[in-house]
């Protein structure tokens, strides 16, 4: 089955708790990308990637990185978690022959930071 | 920089009747893509109907059509004969057609939270 998997589903941590957030896609995908989403903003992007070892900056950056070793894995690396980083993420990935332009979503991580 | 506004944070519908979510954007491209995504209580992020902006045919996926309008830079989407599983949050999103890694980012809307009343 052709899915975007995310661990873990929830995760409660203390502010300046180094965290990781991984992120894999069984479907050969180039694309990966990381979101967040908050009430009232709808989902913003925080990274994403082409490819294995090309990562670039989305719309809201800070306090965050990323890393591609391999094709099918992206993991989110929170290296000191601040309370306004208490969100849900997103991981999603997207085929670069998918001409008709649609991503395929992780299930979700609530990430809560005090 | 593209945007996308969804007017109504919340709407409500009576079983078996039907509703309109309404999207705008703005973009100064010609060919780009629009979504709607439905987002249940389970948080998933569910891929409900796609536009491409140089068909001009609205697309439509069983009990959901969208009423794309171009020149007024509308999305608008339509659910008819609606069930208590369509209740969730719907999001527009708009992405561009161009190729190359920051066009590949959806940028969405706020959101509208759809209740269906039985």
């Amino acid at each position: 089955e052709a899915q975007v998997t995310q661990n873990p589903r929830y995760l409660i941590t203390v502010t300046g708790k180094k965290l990781t957030v991984t992120c894999s896609q069984n479907m050969n995908h180039e694309y990966m990308s990381w979101y967040r989403q908050d009430p009232g903003l709808g989902l913003r992007q925080i990274y994403y990637s082409m490819n294995v070892e090309v990562t670039d900056k989305g719309d809201v950056p800070e306090g965050y990185k990323v890393s591609r070793k391999e094709k099918r894995n992206f993991p989110l690396i929170l290296e000191s978690p601040s309370p306004n980083q208490t969100s849900l993420y997103f991981c999603a990935s997207k085929g670069l022959a998918a001409y008709r332009g649609e991503q395929f979503f992780g299930p979700g991580t609530r990430l809560t930071v005090l | 920089a593209q945007t996308v506004t969804q007017s109504q944070p919340e709407m409500s519908v009576q079983e078996a009747e039907t509703v309109t979510l309404s999207c705008t954007y703005d973009t100064s491209e010609s060919d780009y893509y629009l979504f709607w995504y439905k987002q249940p209580p389970s948080r998933q992020m569910i891929l409900v109907i796609r536009q491409e902006a140089y068909k001009q045919q609205n697309a439509t996926e069983n009990r959901f059509s969208v009423n794309f309008q171009k020149a007024a830079k509308s999305f608008s989407l339509k659910i008819s004969d609606s069930q208590l599983g369509d209740a969730a949050m719907y999001f527009c999103a708009y992405r561009s057609a161009r190729s190359g890694g920051s066009n590949y980012k959806l940028t969405f809307g706020k959101g509208t939270l759809l209740t269906v009343n039985p």
